[in-house]
């Protein structure tokens, strides 16, 4: 089966530029997440989306970070205004309806100049 | 919320010789504990998990073991090959379609 599939691979931007990234996950996967590697630490979860709803964004940043999966299928993460701090790999994921087994796709990664 | 520790962060081992990474977690509640394998520019994946009740799990060469009144697990590689090396991530969560909380990452390089 097709994998997650996430765009741009790389991103370059000046600080306070805005920046969106696209997830389509695994085809019939209920469940989508999106998580923050910062270089060196573990992923941490920023919002978890079922079908077209939100979890859990207890995590996002929510004075610059939005996310939405407004047909229940693929998913666009935005920053606005971006910070030096955000620069990071971005991580989708995802897994079918009331399981933890996740499948990651290879992430987007963010640099903040 | 869920607190996990990982140690150590990096781990060297002779071609051959076995590896054990060790994490503990802070939520008595949680009952699953999977761990990541993730290659330079790929996301992680999925190579082993357990619950809660059972004590140990073993696939091939990694095995994992759980000890819930400690609250702590292992990863466990024998007979490490060059191509094990990588970051692991262990990971710890209250039930399915909860969240994973991970811990920080363990940088395991197997030298031939």
């Amino acid at each position: 089966e097709a994998g997650v599939a996430q765009s741009p691979r790389y991103k370059i931007i000046e600080k306070r530029q805005s920046v969106a990234f696209w997830c389509n996950p695994i085809s019939g996967h209920a469940t989508l997440y999106w998580y923050q590697q910062i270089l060196g630490q573990g992923p941490k979860l920023l919002i978890q989306f079922q079908n077209n709803g939100v979890v859990d964004d207890s995590q996002l940043p929510k004075d610059r970070f939005s996310a939405e999966r407004l047909k229940g299928v693929d998913s666009t993460l935005k920053i606005q205004p971006a910070k030096l701090e955000d620069s990071a790999v971005y991580l989708c994921a995802s897994s079918p309806s009331g399981a933890n087994v996740l499948t990651f796709g290879a992430g987007s990664r963010l640099t903040v100049l | 919320g869920e607190n996990v520790e990982q140690h150590p962060s990096t781990l060297s081992v002779q071609e051959g010789d076995s590896a054990v990474i060790k994490c503990t977690y802070s939520d008595s509640a949680s009952n699953y504990f999977p761990w990541y394998k993730q290659e330079l520019g790929k996301g992680p994946q999925l190579i082993i998990d357990i619950r809660s009740n059972v004590g140990e799990k073993k696939d091939q060469r990694i095995a994992v073991t759980l000890n819930k009144t400690a609250k702590h697990f292992s990863l466990h590689i024998t007979e490490t090959q060059p191509e094990d090396s990588a970051v692991y991530f262990c990971a710890a969560s209250r039930s399915a379609g909860n969240m994973l909380t991970f811990g920080g990452g363990t940088r395991l390089m197997v030298k031939p």
